[in-house]
């Protein structure tokens, strides 16, 4: 059972616009800031979004994160094939357990 | 451009102690403001981070691990390590280690990311 909730699926026609919530606390969504990852099968997890909404050079603007109160949403734009992977948002949690914490992951179909 | 790569057994046996380590080339593992992590996937399933280090020694935990994990750094060889005690089949993942930004913002919010990941390496725990 993951701290952050994320949808286990989600799914778009090429093209189109999509969006993934991730679901927290005030300890960690709330009181934090939010990264998202994209792992395309076989292979690492990659860094998307840093600071909930700021992108790494090379990132593409089709990326987009955003935060209100205890709930951080990814959203991508201009639906690719080549998008469909596992998604992971993150946060750092600072309750008792402190410590680094992922969402559960949301696989991306892109029909 | 900065590049990790795990190395160590890719099998292991059942209460013996899991051993990894990262070589960090292309940059300094000194570098101030990065922690170095470790992160692990069990086939088919999420994310679980292990815990974090600075090149200074100063560690983060999972908590949940914690009592089972020590995570080092040889700034001379530029790498990290990791140790995971007493493994059981649940230990069986997709290890990876990253560099990891940790930082506290002017109003105490923590700010953090692991940007480059290494490739990954599957250890087994199995007899």
């Amino acid at each position: 059972q993951s701290v952050l909730t994320q949808p286990p699926s989600v799914s778009a026609a090429p093209g189109q616009k999509v969006t993934i919530s991730c679901s927290g606390s005030s300890s960690n969504i709330g009181n934090n800031y939010v990264s998202w990852y994209q792992q395309l099968p076989g292979t690492a997890p990659k860094l998307l979004i840093y600071d909930n909404n700021k992108r790494p050079s090379g990132i593409p603007d089709r990326f987009s994160g955003s935060k209100s109160g205890t709930s951080a949403t990814l959203g991508i734009t201009g639906l690719q094939t080549g998008d469909e992977a596992d998604y992971y948002c993150g946060t750092w949690d600072s309750s008792l357990s402190a410590g680094q914490v992922f969402g559960g992951g949301t696989k991306l179909t892109v029909l | 451009q900065l590049q990790l790569q795990e190395s160590g057994p890719g099998l292991v046996k059942p209460s013996e102690t899991l051993s990894l380590t990262c070589t960090v080339s292309g940059g300094s593992i000194s570098s101030s403001s990065y922690y170095w992590g470790w992160i692990r996937q069990p086939p088919g399933k999420g994310l679980e981070w292990i815990g974090s280090i600075y090149y200074s020694g100063s560690t983060y935990y999972n908590p949940s691990l914690k009592s089972r994990v020590t995570i080092s750094v040889d700034t001379s060889k530029n790498q990290f390590s990791l140790k995971l005690s007493s493994v059981t089949a649940a230990d069986t993942a997709v290890y990876y280690c990253a560099r990891h930004r940790i930082y506290y913002d002017s109003s105490g919010y923590i700010s953090d990311w692991f940007d480059p990941w290494g490739q990954g390496t599957l250890v087994t725990v199995s007899s």
